[in-house]
C-alpha cells in the first residue's frame, strides 16, 4: 500500500490553457473524491466516484471542470480554459466505504494560473 | 444543507496542558464526523471518526473527540499536548441521507508552546 498519489505535484499554466491532473487511489479503495483547497480554507468538495460511476458533483463546479475514473482505478480531473481563480491546491482522496468512511488524501497538485 | 464551524482560527496551549479544538456541525440526517490533521508540507491525515456507537471516540496520537448530539458538537481533545501536535486541524461532516459530499471546516491552527 503506497498511499494515494497525485501527478503532477505542481502545475503552472497560462490563462485559457487546459490542464489535466491524475490521481491514483489506494488500490482496494472503491471510493474516490476530488477537492479544491485555497489558502486559509478547508478542502472544498468537487466530485465523488464509486468505482467508475461519478455519483455526486458539486454545484460549484463549472462546466469547465470534468472528471473521469474510466476503469474504477485512477482518476483524472481536467480544467478547460483555466482562469486565475482556478489557482488552488487540488486534492484527491480515497476510501473503502462501509464502516471505513475515513478518507486518505494524496499530497495534492498545486495549480497556478498566470 | 450541511455545514461545519470551527470557531477558533488558532488555539494556543502550553506543552503538557490539555487541549480542545472546537467543532460544531449542521446536517439533515445523522452525522458522520471526522477530524483530520495537516502538518506543514504534508497531506491531510485522518485522526478519528464518529459514525455510530459510543459518543467518546479515540484516535491516533492520543487524541479523542466527544460527539454531543444535543449541542451538535464534536470537539477534539487531548489530555496532554505535545509540541509535535502543532498543526492545522480540520473537522469534517457528511450525513447519512444518501449523499457523499463531505464538508470541511475552515481549520484551526494549534500551536503548542514548549
Amino acid at each position: 500500500d503506497t498511499g494515494v498519489s497525485q501527478d503532477p505535484r505542481h502545475k503552472i499554466t497560462k490563462r485559457g490553457q487546459n490542464v489535466t491532473f491524475r490521481c491514483d487511489p489506494i488500490s482496494e479503495h472503491n471510493r474516490l473524491y476530488w477537492y479544491r483547497q485555497t489558502l486559509g480554507q478547508g478542502p472544498e468538495f468537487l466530485t465523488y466516484f464509486q468505482n467508475e460511476a461519478q455519483l455526486e458533483k458539486s454545484r460549484l463546479l463549472s462546466d469547465r471542470f470534468s472528471a473521469e475514473r474510466p476503469k474504477g482505478s485512477f482518476s483524472t480531473l481536467e480544467i478547460q480554459r483555466t482562469e486565475q481563480g482556478d489557482s488552488a491546491m487540488y486534492l484527491c482522496a480515497s476510501s473503502l466505504g462501509g464502516s471505513r468512511e475515513e478518507q486518505y488524501f494524496g499530497p495534492g497538485t498545486r495549480l497556478t494560473v498566470t | 444543507a450541511q455545514s461545519v464551524a470551527q470557531p477558533e482560527d488558532q488555539v494556543n496551549v502550553a506543552e503538557g496542558n490539555p487541549l480542545t479544538v472546537k467543532c460544531t456541525y449542521s446536517v439533515s440526517g445523522n452525522p458522520y464526523l471526522f477530524w483530520y490533521v495537516q502538518y506543514p508540507n504534508r497531506g491531510l491525515q485522518f485522526l478519528l471518526k464518529y459514525i455510530t456507537g459510543d459518543n467518546l471516540v479515540k484516535g491516533s496520537y492520543g487524541f479523542e473527540a466527544e460527539f454531543n448530539k444535543s449541542q451538535t458538537s464534536f470537539h477534539l481533545k487531548k489530555p496532554s499536548a505535545l509540541v509535535s501536535d502543532s498543526a492545522l486541524y480540520f473537522c469534517a461532516v457528511r450525513d447519512d441521507t444518501g449523499g457523499f459530499k463531505t464538508i470541511f471546516g475552515a481549520g484551526t491552527r494549534l500551536f503548542v508552546k514548549a
